[in-house]
């Protein structure tokens, strides 16, 4: 069983929609959540990064930790064409391990117009 | 601007041979990584340093070599040990206690 589960998707919204992702993962020292965008033949670009379990809001997008449940969501509110991409979620354990991320293995996002 | 180069963007290999892609960070970052990616599977750390003359192995390093002389440099070589070196890798870098921030990749295909 892989450390980290992300359905790879791809998951097709509207424009305007909100759009859901979600991982989850099964070692409980994971402490710090990161969420990654790649566009097709680029690099993973840092969207948001968390600590610990809580919100965090930055424009159109919301990271949910749940620590309980190990379960890491983001949200894109009014989605638009320009967000489809591959949405990539990584973890660690602490900040002293940043050698030690943990990725999922991505969600396929498509926005339509 | 600041940033970090991978280069070339596409390599080919023959069978048999080495060859060395190149990531160099003008950031002034610490910490310096390599991973691979495949289709349907989530990045893997192949090497990684946090100081030059100084790095680790991550998971999957069999096949692979790296050096870091410079701070701002840190080449990986994919040796003919390799079996299988089709993919794409990317490189990042950090400051020590920071996320990591990536390159635009190499993608590796066999001749």
């Amino acid at each position: 069983q892989k450390e980290v589960e992300q359905d790879p998707g791809p998951l097709s919204v509207p424009e305007g929609a909100i759009v859901s992702l979600n991982c989850t993962y099964s070692n409980s020292a994971f402490q710090y959540f990161m969420w990654y965008r790649q566009y097709s033949r680029k690099g993973p670009e840092l969207l948001m990064y968390t600590y610990s379990s809580g919100n965090k809001e930055d424009g159109r997008f919301t990271a949910q930790v749940d620590k309980s449940s190990k379960y890491i969501s983001l949200f894109i509110r009014d989605s638009q064409p320009s967000d489809s991409a591959t949405y990539l979620c990584a973890m660690s354990v602490t900040t002293d391990s940043w050698g030690k991320l943990q990725f999922g293995a991505g969600t396929q996002v498509v926005v339509t117009p | 601007d600041g940033g970090i180069t991978q280069s070339p963007k596409y390599l080919f290999r023959k069978e048999g041979q080495n060859v060395t892609l190149s990531c160099e960070q003008n950031l002034n970052h610490d910490a310096m990584y390599w991973y691979r990616q495949d289709p349907g599977q989530g990045l893997r750390l192949i090497y990684y340093s946090q100081i030059v003359n100084d790095f680790q192995k991550g998971d999957i390093a069999e096949g692979y070599s790296v050096s870091r002389e410079k701070k701002e440099s840190f080449p990986l070589t994919v040796t003919s040990a390799q079996k299988n070196p089709t993919a794409f890798y990317l490189c990042a870098s950090s400051r020590m206690n920071q996320p990591q921030h990536f390159g635009d990749g190499t993608r590796l295909s066999i001749l």
